[in-house]
């Protein structure tokens, strides 16, 4: 099974600042198979990047994601009210895994 | 508009048994993939179930295999998941979810309450 580390934990950051977020896995992530997820209270997950760096439809260009490998990076370039939120990442390469989460929230 | 609509969460004691369901609507169902994903309270999202599209190919959480199965009836738009054996570590929101490499849309999310 692949595991997924998260960091880190909490971010806690300013509207308008620039977020990094960091999902490891335990090895190769197939064809770069990792999705990321934007999840807030009381409401259903949102997709946000699939395929490691494809952003999914109606997300904002503030949203991307990078990397390779075992080690991908969401960043969220000027963080906006509505961006706190709890940011989970997927695998999908070799059956499905999901990441412990980050939460971002507000300084 | 597309949407799932998930439904059957309840209040059931240990070793009991639940069916949920998922209606959905706005798009060809028999055209995607199916899942079924879990947050237990206070815990991070947890992948359950899911499915092909005619249902011939199905794949388990360790968590759940032997005692949860999932389906899907494609004429009536319809995902199903039965859970049997139910422990209190099932304790979650199950929501719904269609693949498409990603899961683009969700339900609203049910609640399973295992509780003696």
């Amino acid at each position: 099974e692949i595991v997924l580390t998260q960091s880190p934990g909490t971010l806690s950051l300013s509207p308008g600042e620039r977020a990094t977020l960091s999902c490891r896995a335990s090895q190769t992530v197939n064809n770069n198979y990792l999705a990321w997820y934007q999840h807030k209270p009381g409401q259903a997950p949102r997709l946000l990047i699939s395929g490691a760096s494809n952003r999914a439809t109606g997300i904002p260009d503030r949203f991307s994601g990078s990397g390779s490998g075992t080690d991908f990076t969401l960043t969220i370039s000027r963080l906006e009210p509505e961006d706190f939120a709890v940011y989970y990442c997927q695998q999908y390469g070799i059956s499905w895994t999901f990441g412990p989460g980050t939460k971002v929230d507000i300084k | 508009q597309v949407q799932l609509v998930d439904s059957g969460g309840d209040l059931v004691k240990p070793g009991g048994s639940l069916r949920l369901s998922c209606a959905a609507s706005g798009f060809t169902f028999s055209d995607y993939y199916m899942a079924w994903i879990r947050q237990a309270p206070g815990q991070g999202l947890e992948w359950v179930s899911y499915l092909s599209q005619s249902g011939s190919a199905t794949y388990y959480a360790d968590s759940v295999k032997g005692r949860f199965t999932i389906s899907r009836d494609n004429a009536k738009k319809s995902l199903n998941l039965q859970m049997n054996s139910l422990r209190v570590e099932d304790t979650a929101v199950y929501y719904c979810a269609r693949w498409v490499g990603g899961m683009d849309v969700w339900g609203q999310g049910t609640t399973v309450t295992v509780s003696s």
